[in-house]
C-alpha cells in the first residue's frame, strides 16, 4: 500500500485485559512514531522508532505501556491490563528519516474504547 | 528546546470569508515549521511546510503560511472558507534538538458556517 496502515480500526475491550494494535509504516520510512489522541484533545508523544536505534520511550505513560518494531518495518504497541483512561485514538506516523525536513505520514488511527 | 503555541483553539468563520489560524513557535535553532489538517475520524494529512527556503509557503486547497522569524510567527491562512475546511488543525515546529522528534502544538477547531 502506498500509505500508513492500522490495525484494528477499532478495539473495545474489558478493563483489565491486554491489547495489541499494529502499525504498517510506508515501505523505506526509516523513523516511526505512536501518538495518542484522547478526545478534544492535541497530539501526546508516546514512543519514537528510528532505524537500528534504541526506541524513545520518554512518552510512554506507565511501564503497562511498550512497543516494539520487528526488522525495522512493522510496529506492535501493546498496553496491558488496560485501564479506562487508555481509551483514545492511537495514531502511527512514519518518516524518511529523523531529518527536520521530513514530514510525517500518518495512518487513520485505531480507536481503543475500554470499558 | 522546542515548543509550539496555537493561540485559537477554536475559530469559527463564514463560508467565503478568510481564515487566520495562528502559530507561535519556539527554537534556538532554524527550525522547520509544518501544518497539519486532520478532518474527523481520519488521519492527520500534511497541509505544508516551511523548510528555510521561501518564507512564504503554499500548500494544498489553498492555504498559504508565511514564516516569520522577527516574529516567530507561522500563521495559516485562506483568503476564502469552505465548508470542506472544517477540521482540526496542528502546527508542528521540529529542529533537530529533541531527539528527532517534532513538537505538536495542541491544535485549533476550525468551524466553517454556511
Amino acid at each position: 500500500g502506498a500509505g500508513v496502515s492500522q490495525s484494528p480500526s477499532n478495539k473495545v475491550t474489558e478493563k483489565g485485559k491486554d491489547v495489541e494494535l499494529r502499525c504498517d509504516p510506508i515501505s523505506g520510512h526509516t523513523a516511526l512514531y505512536w501518538y495518542r489522541q484522547s478526545l478534544g484533545q492535541g497530539l501526546e508523544f508516546l514512543i519514537y522508532f528510528q532505524g537500528n536505534s534504541a526506541p524513545d520511550k520518554s512518552g510512554l505513560p506507565s511501564d503497562r505501556f511498550s512497543a516494539e518494531r520487528t526488522g525495522g518495518s512493522v510496529s506492535t504497541l501493546t498496553i496491558q491490563r488496560t485501564q479506562q483512561e487508555d481509551s483514545a485514538v492511537y495514531l502511527c506516523a512514519s518518516s524518511f528519516g529523523q531529518g527536520i525536513y521530513n514530514e510525517q505520514f500518518f495512518g487513520p488511527g485505531t480507536r481503543l474504547t475500554v470499558l | 528546546a522546542q515548543s509550539v503555541t496555537q493561540l485559537d483553539s477554536h475559530v469559527s468563520v463564514s463560508e467565503g470569508t478568510p481564515v487566520l489560524l495562528r502559530c507561535n513557535y519556539s527554537s534556538s535553532y532554524s527550525p522547520s515549521l509544518f501544518w497539519y489538517v486532520q478532518h474527523p475520524n481520519k488521519g492527520l494529512q500534511l497541509l505544508l511546510k516551511y523548510t528555510s527556503a521561501a518564507t512564504l509557503v503554499k500548500g494544498i486547497n489553498g492555504f498559504e503560511a508565511e514564516f516569520k522569524k522577527s516574529e516567530t510567527s507561522f500563521h495559516l491562512t485562506k483568503p476564502s472558507a469552505h465548508m470542506s475546511d472544517a477540521a482540526e488543525y496542528f502546527c508542528v515546529v521540529s529542529d533537530g534538538t529533541n531527539a528527532g522528534k517534532s513538537t505538536f502544538g495542541d491544535g485549533t477547531t476550525l468551524t466553517v458556517k454556511p
